[in-house]
């Protein structure tokens, strides 16, 4: 199975900050990765896929970039609807596992 | 717009089989790859397994023991089997949508809005 860990586990940041989480794979998935946005009690959210992609009606805050096993997902400028967790996923082949993911919460 | 709504009891007793139906609207089942995804409470997502339209799955190796995953595109249902349940197999169950184009290495664009299952006697 191909492993994914994520850096930090949490962090905390101020409105306005540029925030970025890293993703790695333990093998090459070249860029089938992919990045969620998961809220308290709600669903899990695609943000970015294919590394860099960014889902439709996504704002364009966010963004991917990586390819390998090294990925890294960015937000501009923190906005409060932000805060959040952050999962990756490989979509490279099965299982597809997700990362264990990064908690932003408010500094 | 598509909706997948997941459905079935909240509560399974230890060694018994847990049994949950996503229903899909808006959209038909036809020509996507759909996925029942779990998260235990306070920790990461964890992939189940998908199946395609046409009935052919794959499963996490973790879990291909006791899962079944099938499909019913008459209803535009799909369903899942977990048997031999413990307390480890508390978890919120998610049926979303490899999407949009069709592909097991889409990512996973669609998401029901998830239900609680205790396993406790």
């Amino acid at each position: 199975d191909i492993q994914m860990t994520q850096s930090p586990s949490s962090l905390s940041a101020s409105v306005g900050d540029r925030v970025t989480i890293s993703c790695r794979a333990s093998q090459s998935i070249s860029t089938y990765l992919n990045w969620y946005q998961q809220k308290p009690g709600k669903a899990p959210k695609v943000l970015i896929y294919a590394a860099s992609s960014l889902q439709s009606g996504v704002p364009s805050r966010f963004s991917g970039s990586g390819s390998g096993t090294d990925f890294t997902l960015t937000i501009s400028s923190l906005q409060p609807e932000d805060f959040a967790t952050y999962y990756c996923q490989q979509s490279y082949s099965a299982p597809t596992l997700f990362g264990p993911g990064t908690k932003v919460d408010i500094k | 717009q598509v909706h997948l709504q997941e459905s079935g009891p909240g509560l399974v007793k230890p060694s018994e089989t847990l049994s949950l139906t996503c229903t899909v609207s808006g959209a038909s089942i036809s020509s996507y790859y759909w996925s029942w995804i779990r998260q235990p409470p306070g920790k990461r997502l964890e992939w189940i397994g998908y199946v395609y339209y046409s009935g052919s799955t794959n499963y996490n190796p973790s879990l291909k023991s006791r899962v079944t995953i099938s499909v019913d595109t008459s209803k535009n249902q799909l369903s899942l089997k977990l048997s031999s349940v413990t307390a480890a197999d508390t978890a919120v169950y998610y049926c979303a949508r490899f999407g949009p184009f069709g592909s097991a290495h889409d990512p996973l664009d669609i998401w029901g809005q998830g239900t609680m299952v205790t396993v406790s006697s």
